[in-house]
């Protein structure tokens, strides 16, 4: 089946780090992604990761795989202000044209 | 370049009218999708178009239809709207609209039905 789920709430302090988890279910996922929304905006792709990797960073942003376990997460190093959002993970299997999406986290960072 | 544009950004309508949505993919991309946000449901899939043909379609009921032109644009159209089709709606382009091809979402219609 499709699910995609992620806990709903994060709080960081400026500076710290952030993970933010997400688990799925469809083991036929070939590619996993990770978008920001900010208040009144579309969704903004931040990273992606293929499914036969482990491991993908790109600067500040670092997102992990577990395939086995299903599992995605998505680490923001030295989170800043204009970090608050919400995030979403999102996957897409191969002949499908869509994306099943996460239910988004929404990360607060206090200044 | 220009990004994904969507039209109108913000409309009211009333029970039972119907609504169309518009969208402008990113020049050269021929994949449209579309996707309802709510608070409750969070983001589903409506539906994905390319070369003016439906490739899948999500679990919507037959008030939600679309189209795509010849140029790449679309349309989504809700007939008999109810109070819980009040959502943002929100097309995204890619050039293929296969896996791994990255796509590019507008900033969405705010649908408020009253």
């Amino acid at each position: 089946g499709e699910d995609v789920e992620q806990s709903l709430f994060l709080s960081v302090r400026e500076g710290d780090s952030s993970v933010i988890n997400c688990t799925y279910t469809d083991s036929s996922s070939t590619y996993l992604y990770w978008y920001k929304q900010e208040p009144g905006a579309g969704l903004q792709l931040l990273t992606y990761i293929f499914s036969n990797m482990d491991m993908k960073q790109d600067q500040r942003l670092t997102v992990l795989l577990n395939k086995k376990d299903k599992h995605l997460s998505l680490r923001i190093a030295d989170t800043q202000t204009g970090d608050s959002a919400i995030y979403f993970c999102a996957e897409t299997a191969s002949g499908t044209y869509k994306y099943i999406f996460g239910t988004g986290t929404r990360l607060k960072v206090l200044a | 370049k220009a990004g994904v544009t969507q039209t109108p950004r913000y409309l009211i309508k009333t029970r039972g009218q119907q609504v169309t949505l518009s969208c402008s993919p990113i020049s050269g991309h021929r994949s449209v999708s579309w996707y309802q946000q709510t608070p409750g449901q969070g983001l589903q899939f409506l539906f994905e178009y390319f070369s003016e043909t439906q490739r899948n379609k999500g679990n919507f009921p037959g008030r939600f239809s679309g189209r795509q032109f010849s140029n790449s644009r679309s349309e989504m159209n809700v007939s008999t709207l109810e109070l819980g089709d009040s959502a943002l709606y929100l097309c995204a382009s890619s050039s293929t609209g296969a896996s791994g091809n990255t796509i590019y979402f507008g900033e969405g219609s705010w649908l408020t039905v009253v």
